[in-house]
């Protein structure tokens, strides 16, 4: 039972223009979220996260944007560079002491130059 | 400052043996996790430390895996009896865990391959 979900495996962008990476989750009781990317032979490094009380989090070109009702986030990256080119994870917290996080299955970001 | 930094950073084994994959948390990171991520996946959490205690070891797949943390920093994942399954990439991340979720952050990983 999946409960995060990232249905594209793969995304390539053209350097400058928008990336946008999508992230569903099935479990009403998450309570914030994470995104991380990961260089090969790397651990995963946190990028942005989001609280369920929001709806949107900006961090210079990254933006979070979380819709409860349809249980959907996605990862805005604008302008995109060659840097960029990572897998992101997006994440869910479980709402318990313990904060473990539930993550997807990942999307491959290629930004061409 | 120094990351989470995890050994070795590989290890190939033989089915049935006994292996160990040590972390070294952020000095002061009281929260220690470990996540498996198996090729096409992302991580899966195995076991929670709060300091020495492991708070929840839900995700421990079964009793060959086993986890310690005798003095609330560095931490070593056991596995008897490796199986080929077992071969992955195991994660560990540490964080402050003030009250609510906070930042993990996660070690290089070791890649395990059971022959």
């Amino acid at each position: 039972d999946q409960q995060v979900k990232q249905n594209s495996p793969s995304l390539s962008v053209q350097e400058g223009r928008i990336s946008i990476l999508n992230c569903d989750y099935t479990n009403s009781m998450f309570d914030y979220f994470l995104w991380y990317k990961k260089y090969p032979a790397e651990g995963p490094t946190f990028l942005i996260s989001i609280s369920s009380i929001k709806d949107k989090n900006e961090d210079g070109r990254f933006t979070v944007f979380l819709n409860k009702s349809a249980k959907h986030l996605s990862l805005h990256i604008v302008p995109s560079q060659p840097g960029d080119s990572a897998v992101y994870f997006c994440a869910a917290s479980v709402p318990s002491g313990t904060y473990k996080y539930i993550f997807g299955t990942g999307t491959r970001l290629k930004v061409l130059a | 400052g120094a990351g989470v930094s995890q050994t070795p950073s590989n290890k190939v084994t033989e089915k049935g043996k006994y292996v160990e994959l040590r972390c070294d948390p952020i000095s002061g990171h009281t929260a220690l996790y470990w996540y498996r991520q198996s090729l096409g996946q992302g991580p899966e959490f195995l076991i929670y430390f709060q300091g020495t205690g492991a708070a929840d070891d839900s995700g421990l797949p079964n009793d060959r895996f086993f986890a310690v943390r005798p003095e609330g920093s560095v931490s070593t994942l056991k596995i008897q009896r490796t199986e080929r399954g077992d071969s992955a990439v195991y994660l560990c991340a540490s964080s402050l865990n003030l009250a609510g979720p906070n930042e993990q952050f996660f070690g290089p990983g070791t890649r395990l391959t059971v022959l």
